[in-house]
């Protein structure tokens, strides 16, 4: 099976950088995604990052390093509507999602 | 409109008394899951389902049943709900179990008094 950790909440002021880090443990790994949540709405999914390096989409990247079981999203250019909660999802041998427990981020004006 | 529609949006109910939460996707998607979601703990896979007529356990498969006897549908049934079921439940279809994008719908919150 597959376990993520990742920090609970994270703050950052409106134009900054944050970084939110997963660490996962797993028998079978294939990948990792990131999927941002807003107030309990439908998840959606941000990117996919099967081989090691960063992943670029606009103000977001995600970073994975197969050796050291790390990923990160980085959020760059903080908008307000970017506070949510963010989670790292663990790609399975069967291709499942594994999701971790999630990050809130309050961006503060 | 690309979209997974889950039903009801908000569902109470009482202990031990049959229900189906109905899930349908109109992307044509072969792969589609239900997830758990409660506070502090993530999404927990409950069940997923690879193609029509082939399903499988996830995480926390106890209590609840699923069929897939149509590309389109995936309905998610508690035979005799109890209160530690209360929680918010999301259905989420994907291309094929290869492509990781994962489609949610609106999700339903259930309560089991």
């Amino acid at each position: 099976g597959q376990s993520l950790e990742q920090p609970s909440e994270v703050t950052a002021v409106e134009g900054a950088i944050v970084q939110i880090n997963c660490t996962y443990q797993t028998s079978g790994f294939y990948g990792l995604s990131w999927y941002q949540q807003h107030d309990g709405g439908a998840p959606t999914f941000l990117s996919y990052n099967a081989l090691d390096g960063l992943e670029e989409t606009g103000r977001f990247s995600s970073f994975l390093s197969r050796s050291d079981s790390y990923g990160y999203l980085l959020l760059q250019e903080l908008q307000m509507k970017d506070s949510a909660s963010y989670f790292c999802a663990g790609v399975g041998s069967a291709r499942q999602l594994t999701f971790g427990s999630g990050t809130q981020l309050t961006v503060l004006p | 409109e690309a979209q997974v529609t889950q039903n009801p949006r908000y569902l109470i109910t009482v202990t031990g008394k049959k229900l189906t939460v109905t899930c349908s996707q109109n992307m044509n998607h072969e792969y589609m899951s239900w997830y758990r979601q409660d506070p502090g703990l993530g999404l927990r896979q409950i069940y997923y389902s690879m193609n029509v007529e082939v399903t499988d356990k996830g995480d926390v498969p106890e209590g609840y049943k699923v069929s897939r006897k149509e590309k389109r549908n995936f309905p998610l049934i508690l035979e005799s709900p109890s209160p530690n079921q209360t929680s918010l439940y999301f259905c989420a279809s994907r291309l094929d179990r290869m492509n990781t994008e994962a489609f949610f719908g609106q999700g339903t919150r259930l309560t089991v008094v």
